[in-house]
């Protein structure tokens, strides 16, 4: 079962900044927060992932709150192409522990 | 680096065939996925291997579906006989078992079943 929840669906405006919201209460001390996005069409993405501290790359960022029960992932400056559903995944980072995707927020960039 | 390739795009069967969907994961990645997608049920894990062993096949919905892997470069997932409820998009991902590694999808194959 999915352990993280998500708006259903968000929009943004092209060339603003989209926030992506994800509550994941039940978190323990020793799971990582991951994010993917699936474009229509295709197979699922890899973003981002992080135990407790902001992280940064080419992608988005994603800003994890001091009690890790939640977290955000931004898209700095969103482009048509961000278009997609993103997936918020809490996961065990040892063995091959594989992913359970929820059903993630559908985020609609528009012109 | 092809990425994961997974064959055919597009597959449509009658009920009752044998379907054959086929997986090359990424060079050097030792873990490998089958998950199917659907309206209903979003996505959902059906069997992984690490190291070409099969490890938990718990999602795999009934005995109809079987999934192998004979060697590091190849997988093949199964269903027979084929019927309707079967229709969805099967994706393949494969990963390195370092523990940040992460998961790489293959586009899927969109299976039809009239």
């Amino acid at each position: 079962d999915a352990k993280t929840t998500q708006p259903t669906s968000m929009d943004c405006a092209e060339g603003r900044a989209a926030n992506l919201p994800c509550n994941h209460s039940t978190i323990s001390g020793n799971e990582y927060v991951y994010w993917y996005r699936q474009i229509h069409s295709q197979g699922p993405q890899y973003i981002i992932h992080g135990l407790k501290n902001n992280e940064t790359n080419e992608m988005a960022s994603l800003i994890i709150t001091e009690d890790r029960k939640s977290s955000t992932l931004i898209l700095p400056h969103a482009t048509l192409r961000d278009t997609a559903v993103y997936y918020c995944i809490v996961r065990v980072n040892s063995g091959n522990t594989p992913l359970v995707f929820g059903k993630g927020t559908r985020l609609s960039v528009i012109a | 680096d092809a990425g994961v390739i997974q064959s055919p795009r597009h597959e449509v069967t009658e009920m009752g065939q044998e379907v054959t969907l086929r997986c090359k994961p990424i060079s050097g990645h030792n873990s490998l996925f089958w998950y199917r997608q659907t309206m209903m049920r979003g996505l959902e894990l059906l069997i992984y291997f690490n190291n070409n062993v099969p490890i938990d096949d718990s999602g795999m919905p009934e005995d109809r579906f079987s999934a192998k892997m004979p060697n590091a470069s190849f997988s093949t997932l199964k269903i027979q006989p084929s019927e309707p409820r079967d229709s969805a998009v099967y994706f393949c991902a494969s990963r390195t078992t370092g523990q940040l590694s992460p998961l790489h999808f293959g586009n899927g194959t969109r299976l039809t079943v009239t």
